[in-house]
C-alpha cells in the first residue's frame, strides 16, 4: 500500500491567491482528517470527514478555508484568499472504522509570501 | 502580546541508554491514547497504543504506561538509537469519537 498521498509536497504562493492542497487516503480507511502544524499552534485538527460527509469542522480557522471530499479516494483542502498566517505544514491522515489509529501522509508545506 | 511559539520540552540522552517521555492528559473520559515519532520532514508514524482498561503496553524496545489516576501517560524506549531522535506526540481519543487529540510533544536526541 502506498500510504497517504498528498500533493504538492511544497507550495510557495502571493498572498491573495487561491491555494488548493489534495489528499488521497489509504483505500478501504472511512476517515479523513485535516490537520495544521504550526510552531505556534503545533498540531491542530482542522476538519474530519466519515465516508466522505464532514463530521466535525470546528478547528477550521475561518471561511478562507474549505474542505470537500467528493469520493472516498480523494479530498482537497482549499484557502482562498491566502494570507502568510496561513504558512503550515498541512497533514492528512486517514482511519478505519473501528481502529483510532491514524496513518498520516508526508505534509504539504506551505508558504504565503 | 504575541505568542514566541511552543516550547517544546527536550530531553536529551546518549546512545544506549533507556529514554522515558511523559505527557498529561486532561480529559478523564478518554479511553484511548498513542504515540506518535514525527521525524524531521515527515509526517506523524504510529509507534505504540494502549487502552485505559490497561495500565502497561510493551512493544519492541518500547513501552507505554498509563496511571489513569494521576492522568499521565509515559513512553519508555529501551537502549535508544540515534535513530530514535525525532518529536514524539502523545494523542488521546474521547470514547465516543473518532478523532485524536494531540499533546504539544517531546523532543528526543541521541547522541552517539
Amino acid at each position: 500500500d502506498a500510504g497517504v498521498i498528498q500533493s504538492p509536497r511544497h507550495e510557495v504562493t502571493e498572498m491573495g491567491q487561491e491555494v488548493t492542497l489534495r489528499c488521497k487516503p489509504i483505500s478501504g480507511h472511512d476517515y479523513l482528517f485535516w490537520y495544521r502544524q504550526t510552531m505556534m499552534r503545533g498540531l491542530e485538527l482542522l476538519i474530519y470527514f466519515n465516508n466522505n460527509v464532514p463530521i466535525d469542522d470546528s478547528g477550521m480557522p475561518e471561511d478562507r478555508f474549505s474542505a470537500k471530499m467528493p469520493n472516498a479516494s480523494f479530498s482537497t483542502l482549499k484557502i482562498q484568499p491566502s494570507e502568510p498566517r496561513d504558512s503550515a505544514v498541512y497533514f492528512c491522515a486517514s482511519s478505519t472504522q473501528g481502529s483510532y489509529e491514524q496513518y498520516f501522509g508526508p505534509g504539504t508545506r506551505l508558504t504565503v509570501t | 502580546g504575541e505568542s514566541v511559539g511552543l516550547h517544546l520540552p527536550t530531553l536529551s540522552v546518549q546512545e544506549g541508554d533507556n529514554s522515558i517521555i511523559n505527557c498529561a492528559y486532561s480529559n478523564s473520559a478518554s479511553d484511548y491514547f498513542i504515540w506518535y515519532k514525527q521525524e524531521s520532514g515527515k509526517g506523524p508514524q504510529f509507534i505504540i497504543d494502549i487502552r485505559s482498561n490497561m495500565d502497561k503496553r510493551q512493544g519492541q524496545r518500547v513501552t507505554v504506561l498509563l496511571n489513569k489516576t494521576v492522568k499521565h501517560l509515559s513512553l519508555q524506549i529501551a537502549a535508544t538509537q540515534p535513530g530514535d531522535s525525532a518529536v514524539y506526540f502523545c494523542a488521546e481519543n474521547i470514547l465516543g469519537f473518532q478523532k485524536l487529540v494531540f499533546g504539544t510533544g517531546t523532543r528526543l536526541l541521541v547522541s552517539p
